[in-house]
């Protein structure tokens, strides 16, 4: 079974200001992928980024950043110099690579960030 | 690439009645699946399929659900006998079948339905 854990159901950031959204998870597979997706007002889910359970370096896409600590299961985003339009739901997701949990994503709470002029 | 495209983006019934969604992933995608996302949660899984075949059901999944993907192309998810408990956002995505864990699943608009 795998399990994401979001424990900040709202934060508030500055604009031009770095932001963390923190995320743990719990798996049993031994490799495993981990997502975060921004979901905005309208509905739709966008993917940002994706980190590799093996991969040595934390993953990097323009203003997002994953910080990867494997050993305490947690995979935060950092979003850099924050935009008005960063004001969105995040979700943290993971997927594994055992038959049962291969397929599917399994997806936290969220978390809302609002960004303040 | 025009993205996963859903129909209708709303929809509001009556209780008992019944609704169908309709999802047309990327086209190369064969890869296909429905969440459900209640207000303030983050989606839940409720049904796989690779080409035309349905691989992966949830337990979310009862019997007033179906889904179908005929074709291997556009699929459809249809709930009986609407009760308010279904009133949800449901989300179709697709990705490819190369790449295991590292594949992002690509998502919809969503159908968001609301039972009276």
């Amino acid at each position: 079974a795998q399990k994401i854990t979001q424990t900040q159901p709202g934060m508030f950031v500055q604009e031009k200001e770095a932001v963390t959204l923190d995320c743990t998870y719990d798996t049993s597979d031994p490799s495993y992928g981990l997502f975060w997706y921004k979901q905005p007002s309208s509905g739709e889910m966008i993917f940002l980024i994706y980190q590799g359970s093996y991969d040595q370096q934390n993953a990097t896409e323009g203003r997002y950043s994953l910080n990867f600590q494997k050993a305490r299961k947690s995979a935060n985003l950092v979003i850099s110099a924050s935009q008005l339009g960063d004001s969105a739901m995040y979700f943290c997701a993971m997927r594994g690579t055992t038959s049962g949990s291969a397929r599917q994503l399994t997806f936290g709470s969220g978390t809302q960030l609002t960004v303040l002029p | 690439d025009t993205g996963v495209s859903q129909n209708p983006r709303h929809k509001i019934t009556k209780r008992g009645q019944n609704v169908t969604f309709r999802c047309d992933p990327i086209s190369e995608h064969n890869r296909l699946y429905w969440y459900r996302q209640t207000l303030g949660q983050g989606p839940e899984f409720l049904t796989y399929f690779q080409n035309e075949a349905q691989l992966e059901k949830s337990r979310l999944l009862s019997d007033r659900f179906s889904a179908e993907r005929p074709k291997g192309s556009f699929s459809t998810l249809e709930i009986q006998r609407t009760e308010q408990g279904d009133s949800a956002m449901y989300l179709c995505a697709s990705s490819p079948s190369t790449g295991t864990a590292n594949s992002p699943l690509h998502f919809g608009n969503g159908t968001r339905l609301t039972v009276t």
